[in-house]
Parts: C-alpha cells; structure tokens; sequence
C-alpha cells in the first residue's frame, strides 16, 4: 500500500499564475482533505472532498477550489498566486474506524513558493 | 471557535529520559476527538496516539501516552524512553465530530512543539 501520494513535491510559480496540486489517497480510503501549512505553523485547514462534493470548507478565498474524481483522487487549484501562499499542502486521507471514529492519513506535501 | 494552543515552541530530553509536551484546548461540545501528530523533517504527518473524549481512560502507544484531563480542556503527551527518532515537530491536534457521529477531520492544529533529543 503506497498510502497518501501527493505531487509534485515541490513548485515554484510567479505571482498571478494559476498552480495544480494532486493528491492520491490511501486504498480504500474516500475523503480527502486538504491543508496548508505556513513555514513555522500548524496546518490550517482548507476543505474536504467526499463523494466527489465539497462537504466542508476552512477560511480560504475562493482562489482555492478542488475537485475529487471517481477513483477519489483530488486536486488542489489556486488561482491567482499571492506571495502568502508560499507554503506546504498537504493532503490526508480518511478511513472510517470503528465506532464511527476516523483516522487521517497524510502525505508528504507539496511545497510550494510563490515568487 | 475551537482552538488549539501549545506554549512549548521548543522543548529538548535527554536520550532514554522522559519529557511531556503540553495542550490545551478550546471548545463547547461534549464529544471529540484529539490527536498527537509527529512531524519528522520528511514533512509527512505522522500519527502518534489518538484519544476520543468520551472515554475516561487515557491512551497509551508503547512509549507514548497521553495526559487527558477533560474538564481543564488539557491532553499532555508523554514520551517514555526518549529515542533519537522522536527528534521532530510535535502538533496536537483537535478533531470535531459529524453531527450524525464520526470524526470531520477538519483537524484544528496547534502551533507545535519542536522536540530535541540529545544523545
């Protein structure tokens, strides 16, 4: 089991462009949430796809939007790139446990710098 | 709004000692979960020991175990025997539920701990 695959691990775009991050969640899994994490800072959260729906969504313009395909994978859009987006995106997965308890599982992250 | 807090920017152990990283948190529902997340330099969060609040008995992973007082609002981690490999940033993390039951994973993150391990 390869667990959460997110890529590319690294980017670098300018100010004004418009970036794609991808994530592949854990086998079995069907939610995927996304994150950002700012150098020196926890991750915020920024939405969660489910069944191929927004089902809840953090503080965050509407630049960032997403989409998740059939297979459940999930995509990050961020339109616009301001210097502040300059971060880590992280993406985990979601497994339903026992007792209706869910674990999230994470991957690796896509950093992106925004110059 | 739920919040999570840890005052520790920084705390540092002596190989084979015992440290415990503090949170505290902030929210108005009865049931939750929380979380410890370790982050090693890789980036990839890392689950460490998980403790739904409805259950009075703490958690405890092998040489990880938790501290969870429900009434302060506080779930202190404890490392026992402290390895090399714990070196990392240490996130607490609080985990609101479904209205019909379950986890959200909208995961609500403190600022971190960045553990030291000194050989």
């Amino acid at each position: 089991d390869a667990g959460v695959t997110q890529s590319p691990t690294h980017l670098i775009k300018t100010r004004g462009q418009q970036v794609t991050l991808r994530c592949s969640p854990k086998s079995g899994h069907d939610t995927v949430s996304w994150y950002q994490q700012a150098l020196g800072q926890g991750p915020q959260f920024i939405f969660q796809y489910y069944e191929e729906e927004e089902r809840q969504r953090g503080n965050f313009p509407d630049r960032f939007s997403g989409h998740q395909f059939p297979n459940y994978s999930s995509e990050l859009n961020v339109n616009a790139l301001l210097l502040g987006d300059s971060a880590l995106y992280l993406c985990a997965s979601s497994l339903d446990l026992e007792g209706g308890g869910t674990e999230a599982f994470f991957g690796q992250g896509t950093r992106l710098t925004v110059v | 709004a739920q919040t999570v807090t840890q005052s520790q920017p920084e705390m540092s152990v002596q190989e084979a000692e015992t440290v415990t990283l503090s949170c505290t948190y902030d929210t108005s529902e009865s049931d939750y979960y929380l979380f410890w997340y370790k982050q090693p330099p890789s980036r990839q969060m890392i689950l460490v020991i998980r403790q739904e609040a409805y259950k009075q008995q703490n958690a405890t992973e092998n040489r990880f175990s938790v501290n969870f007082q429900k009434a302060a609002k506080s779930f202190s981690l404890k490392i026992s025997d402290s390895q090399l490999g714990d070196a990392a940033m240490y996130f607490c993390a609080y985990n609101p539920l479904l209205v019909y039951g379950g986890a959200t994973n909208k995961l609500i993150f403190g600022t971190g701990t960045l553990l030291a391990v000194q050989p």
